[in-house]
């Protein structure tokens, strides 16, 4: 398909485990950004790539939350020692550009035990 | 960091009635965000407006950037229009950095 892909889709796991969730974008696409949805909250920034630049990372919500994107495609999210509060679904998206309008993948949902 | 506010929070209509669900923000903005989520979660992108009036079928979405305000209208509703609605702008001088509105939740009975 031509959409934005994640993957997985539903992911359960222990707190204190790593997690690692995928996003692969729409071929061309050179921005990608990704998001997080926790139950009774809004959707909330979390990173964002474009091209060769440095990410801004200023939604990161602490330093347990990386991501990096390599080749400029595909883009991977990591939690480290998760805890309860992570259990959230995470969205990405990509767009041509900046000021583009973004495409949202299925999202992962995250559930923390 | 900019504020979004959307109104309502719950919206209920009968087949074919036209809606409007509201979105006000609170600071200066280069473009607004209307996105559509369905129950399981795929999220579309509705519009991207910075001035005036878009359409897109049953869809139209406006925008005042003096009075930051914008709405989306959709007309002649239909039970496949049920949805989360949900505005969003950018924040912290970026184009690409949003803020979201909490959303408006749209049931459309047959």
């Amino acid at each position: 398909g031509a959409g934005v892909s994640q993957s997985p889709s539903n992911k359960v796991t222990e707190k204190g485990k790593d997690v690692e969730l995928r996003c692969d974008p729409i071929s061309g696409h050179t921005a990608l950004y990704w998001y997080r949805q926790s139950l009774g909250q809004g959707l909330e920034f979390l990173i964002y790539f474009q091209g060769n630049s440095a990410p801004d990372k200023s939604g990161l919500p602490s330093d347990r939350f990386s991501a990096e994107r390599t080749g400029g495609s595909v883009s991977t999210l990591t939690i480290q020692r998760t805890q309860q509060e992570d259990s959230a679904v995470y969205l990405c998206a990509s767009s041509f550009r900046d000021r583009q309008p973004q495409h949202f993948g299925d999202g992962t949902r995250l559930s923390i035990l | 960091k900019n504020e979004v506010e959307q109104s309502p929070q719950n919206l209920t209509a009968q087949e074919g009635e036209f809606i409007t669900i509201n979105c006000s923000y609170s600071v200066g903005i280069s473009a607004l965000h209307w996105l559509q989520q369905h129950p399981g979660g795929g999220i579309v992108s509705l519009f991207m407006l910075s001035s005036g009036k878009k359409k897109h079928g049953r869809l139209i979405a406006t925008i005042n950037i003096q009075e930051k305000h914008s709405s989306l209208h959709i007309t002649a509703s239909h039970p496949r229009d049920s949805a989360v609605y949900i505005c969003a702008v950018p924040h912290g001088g970026s184009n690409y950095k949003l803020t979201f509105g909490k959303g408006t939740l749209l049931t459309v009975n047959p």
